[in-house]
């Protein structure tokens, strides 16, 4: 089965820096990956997510790269502010199961 | 996101007993999945259907059973509950495999 990778387990930036998570996966066959934003005592939620057929996916200040050749996959954040404080969860397809697999998370803490 | 609610929303049990979580969907999708969270350990999938036909077991399914009453309805069973099932439980629903999943706002249980 897929197996996810996920780094660092914990980052923190002051308020306008950048911020980097990078994942790494194992099934060469998977084609889809999800990023999960996960607020304190909230269920998880979709921030952004990238096919295979494109290298990188931007919605405002978030952007995602896939590198396929190398399994890697990485999230970025820009300008980060306060309310970006969560954990994160990035995750891939388990081709031959049509599940998710996801990576352990990285809590990110933004201070202002 | 109330297309997605999970009762109860915490428990107490005592080791041996049976228990059940619920999950209901209005979203009208056919895939739901049941994921457990454990601090440091991200969401692990324990039990998955894509319609009322169809369960399957996932990464960590040793201790649990489900039923799909119906497309709306997806119940988690604790047939004989340990401490080591005291975690954060997760409901969440999708269209595909490649779409958003839709997680309930989970169920908190400790077993003593």
């Amino acid at each position: 089965g897929e197996n996810v990778e996920q780094h660092p387990s914990t980052l923190s930036v002051q308020e306008g820096d950048s911020a980097v998570i990078k994942c790494t996966y194992s099934d060469s066959a998977s084609n889809y990956f999800p990023w999960y934003k996960q607020e304190l005592g909230k269920r998880p939620q979709l921030i952004i997510d990238i096919r295979s057929n494109v290298g990188e996916k931007k919605d405002q200040r978030i952007a995602v790269t896939l590198n396929k050749t190398a399994k890697h996959f990485s999230l970025h954040i820009t300008e980060t502010q306060p309310e970006d404080s969560a954990v994160y969860f990035c995750a891939a397809e388990n081709s031959g199961y049509s599940t998710l697999t996801f990576g352990k998370g990285t809590m990110l803490l933004v201070s202002p | 996101d109330a297309d997605v609610t999970q009762t109860p929303r915490n428990r107490i049990t005592k080791t041996g007993k049976r228990i059940m979580l619920e999950c209901s969907q209005t979203k009208g999708h056919d895939r739901m999945y049941w994921y457990r969270q454990d601090p440091g350990l991200g969401l692990r999938l324990i039990y998955y259907s894509f319609d009322v036909k169809d369960i399957n077991k996932g990464e960590i399914s040793d201790g649990y059973s489900v039923s799909r009453q119906a497309q709306a309805k997806f119940s988690l069973s604790l047939e004989s509950a340990i401490p080591n099932q005291t975690a954060l439980y997760f409901c969440a629903t999708a269209t595909s495999p490649q779409e958003t999943q839709y997680f309930g706002p989970g169920t908190r249980l400790l077993v003593l």
